[in-house]
């Protein structure tokens, strides 16, 4: 069972928005940024959010995310076939380290 | 830009010790503001951090590992390693090497970029 809990799929028609939550607690997301990866089917994860709300340079201006509390979301907006792939919330949690949510897998119907 | 690469077997038996190797193009692992890092991926499951290693040797790991992991750089080949020891085949997953970068000297308002394409370890007899 994961640190941080996310719903285990998300799914949407193109063009729609899709909201990934993520929960924890004060130890990890409420004292920390929290960081969302993107997997492709048979890939490496992939940086996709960074310090809760950032872009890093190549990543398309649908995806956001922000942190309220001790909870994430990453939303993607104009939701395209190409995103349909797994996502992971992080973040640092005192006791033990880097944390992850279980993913959430993102289906394009 | 930095891209990294596991190596190492891909078939461990049980009880044996699991190694493995990232090396580091395109930038050196003694770059400050930056620590080095092994995470894992079960098929079809989640992503668990292993630990990491500073180049100053420093590290940390996840308490999940009860001990049995040790991971080490060698500036010289520009390169970081991870040695799980007493392995089952509950350590059977995709590990992957990735950079971990820091906010302001601190881990816990970094990220991880970029990762390695990820080698897939089975333990089984």
């Amino acid at each position: 069972q994961s640190v941080l809990t996310q719903p285990p799929s998300a799914s949407g028609t193109p063009g729609q928005r899709v909201t990934i939550s993520c929960s924890g607690s004060s130890s990890n997301i409420g004292s920390n940024t929290v960081n969302w990866y993107q997997q492709l089917p048979g890939t490496a994860p992939k940086l996709l959010i960074y310090s809760n709300n950032q872009r890093p340079s190549g990543v398309p201006d649908r995806f956001s995310g922000s942190k309220s509390g001790t909870s994430a979301s990453l939303a993607i907006s104009g939701l395209q076939s190409e995103d349909e792939a797994d996502y992971y919330c992080a973040a640092w949690d005192a006791s033990v380290g880097w944390v992850f949510g279980g993913g959430t897998k993102v289906t394009v119907l | 830009q930095v891209q990294l690469r596991e190596s190492g077997p891909g078939l461990v038996q049980p009880s044996q010790t699991l190694s493995l190797t990232c090396a580091v193009s395109g930038g050196s692992v003694r770059s400050e503001n930056y620590y080095w890092s092994w995470i894992r991926q079960p098929a079809g499951k989640g992503l668990e951090w292993i630990g990491r290693i500073y180049t100053s040797g420093s590290t940390d790991y996840n308490p999940s590992l009860k001990g049995r992991g040790s991971i080490s750089v060698d500036t010289s080949k520009n390169h970081f390693s991870l040695r799980l020891s007493s392995v089952t085949a509950a350590d059977t997953a995709v590990y992957y090497c990735a950079r971990g970068v820091m906010v302001r000297g601190l881990m816990r308002l970094g990220w991880f970029d970029p990762w390695g394409q990820g080698t897939l370890v089975s333990v089984s007899s």
